[in-house]
């Protein structure tokens, strides 16, 4: 079955930089893009970008340009997110999310990755 | 701009139905959206795509009790036979050029 494996809790000092996982089986990985939202907590889904798995072209939100990198790896079908110069406002959960091309809706999702920001 | 409205909270007895609203802001009322679902402690978990003109297409394992339908700017979520687990938020989603934007989300409380 179709599944996004997301990697480990994280626990970061403000000004670090986390790197979340999210390894995808169960469809072919370049038919497809991989999104990233976060959810604060006791807040809303936020998006943060997303990544083609067929080209790597991505798209990420203006808020996060230039703290942000999404990167693939198709040999391992799998995908990664960045995030840099952490603040303590970026605790959340970090999901992946299978992404159709041309549409942008989300279909899959992992279960998540808690990252805590805290000196 | 492109923005999702939903309503905070809503609520209705078990084996009730309820209808969800979303709306599009003005300019966008041809656009399609796509409902999540994510229950308490849980990741979210994809329902539907539901285009403009009501035909929608549901992830697998959606229960017929889910369905959708639009009206000009306004996108609904129907969930009928209300049962104890569909106590969830639900999150309307969309798209524009470059961009993702999701609804603040609607807390359902099944009584």
């Amino acid at each position: 079955q179709v599944q996004l494996v997301q990697s480990g809790a994280e626990v970061k000092k403000p000004g670090a930089s986390v790197k979340v996982s999210c390894k995808a089986s169960g469809y072919t990985f370049t038919s497809y893009g991989i999104s990233w939202v976060r959810q604060a907590p006791g807040q809303g889904l936020e998006w943060m970008g997303w990544i083609s798995a067929y080209n790597g072209n991505t798209n990420y939100a203006q808020k996060l340009q230039g703290r942000v990198t999404m990167t693939t790896d198709t040999s391992t079908s799998t995908a990664y997110m960045e995030l840099r110069s952490l603040r303590s406002d970026d605790t959340a959960v970090y999901y992946c999310a299978r992404t159709m091309i041309g549409y942008y809706y989300m279909d899959v999702w992992g279960k998540g990755t808690t990252v805590t920001v805290s000196s | 701009q492109l923005v999702l409205t939903q309503s905070p909270s809503a609520s209705a007895s078990l084996g009730a139905s309820v209808k969800l609203t979303c709306t599009l802001s003005s300019g966008h009322s041809s656009y399609a959206i796509a409902w999540h679902q994510q229950q308490p402690e849980k990741g979210p978990r994809y329902l539907m795509k539901l285009n403009s003109d009501g035909s929608h297409s549901k992830g697998d394992g959606i229960p017929d009790r889910f369905s959708g339908s639009s009206s000009g700017a306004e996108r609904y979520l129907t969930i009928s036979s209300l049962q104890s687990e569909d106590e969830a938020d639900y999150y309307c989603q969309t798209w524009g050029t470059g961009l993702v934007v999701f609804g603040g989300g609607t807390k359902l409380t099944v009584l």
